[in-house]
């Protein structure tokens, strides 16, 4: 079955220290990857994708993620958070193998402590 | 511009009822999208709308979901004989098309059924 896995319910680290949240997918056929943040109150954000070329792809607000086909990993990173960037980050996977899949990680909250 | 736009924002209604979600699309956008987000859970693909026509309709739960885009704009969902285990927020999102094109989110319909 295609899925996307977020293992982290919640992610904290210290204002000013890099971030990390997590992605892993599982799909068959060639797969366009993103991340989206959902901050309190408002709908989803795109942050930023990868569909080919250079692994690390660069976004919104400094955030970054490299993709490692090897490990079927998305990482989400930042070099330094902001308390501003607390809020509700989630993975999504799109892919075509006959039918069309786009599959939601069950979302990470990122608390960026002052 | 304008975003996504969804009415109502809130819908309470009684099991058994029949009830209609309206989404508005970024002007221009030829590829809309319906989610269906439970609390603690990350969006569910529900149905995919290529211009006036469901593209891939796989995520709809049973027959009782419908959607419609008549005029390759806005989008109506439509559920029959609500149950309770319909309640969640509906998410409608539009697209410049394809999969590989990030996703623009609306700010979703909470559905109660009570």
């Amino acid at each position: 079955a295609q899925s996307v896995a977020q293992p982290e319910d919640q992610v904290n680290v210290a204002e000013g220290n890099p971030l990390t949240v997590k992605c892993t997918y599982s799909v068959s056929g060639n797969p366009y990857l993103f991340w989206y943040v959902q901050y309190p109150n408002r709908g989803l954000q795109f942050l930023l994708k990868y569909i080919t070329g250079d692994n690390l792809v660069k976004g919104s607000y400094g955030f970054e993620a490299e993709f490692n086909k090897s490990q079927t990993s998305f990482h989400l990173k930042k070099p330094s958070a902001l308390v501003s960037d607390s809020a509700l980050y989630f993975c999504a996977v799109s892919v075509r193998t006959g039918t069309y899949k786009y599959i939601f990680g069950t979302g990470t909250r990122l608390k960026v402590l002052a | 511009g304008a975003g996504v736009s969804q009415t109502p924002s809130n819908k309470v209604t009684e099991k058994g009822k029949y009830v209609e979600l309206r989404c508005d699309p970024i002007s221009g956008h030829t590829a809309l999208y319906w989610y269906r987000q439970s609390l603690g859970q990350g969006p569910e693909f529900l149905i995919y709308f290529q211009g006036t026509g469901a593209a891939d309709d796989s995520g709809l739960p049973n027959d009782r979901f419908f959607a419609v885009r008549p005029e390759g704009s806005v989008s109506t969902l439509k559920i029959q004989r609500t149950e309770r285990g319909d309640s969640a927020v509906y998410l409608c999102a539009s697209s410049l098309g394809g999969i590989y094109n990030e996703q623009f989110f609306g700010p979703g319909t909470r559905l109660t059924v009570l």
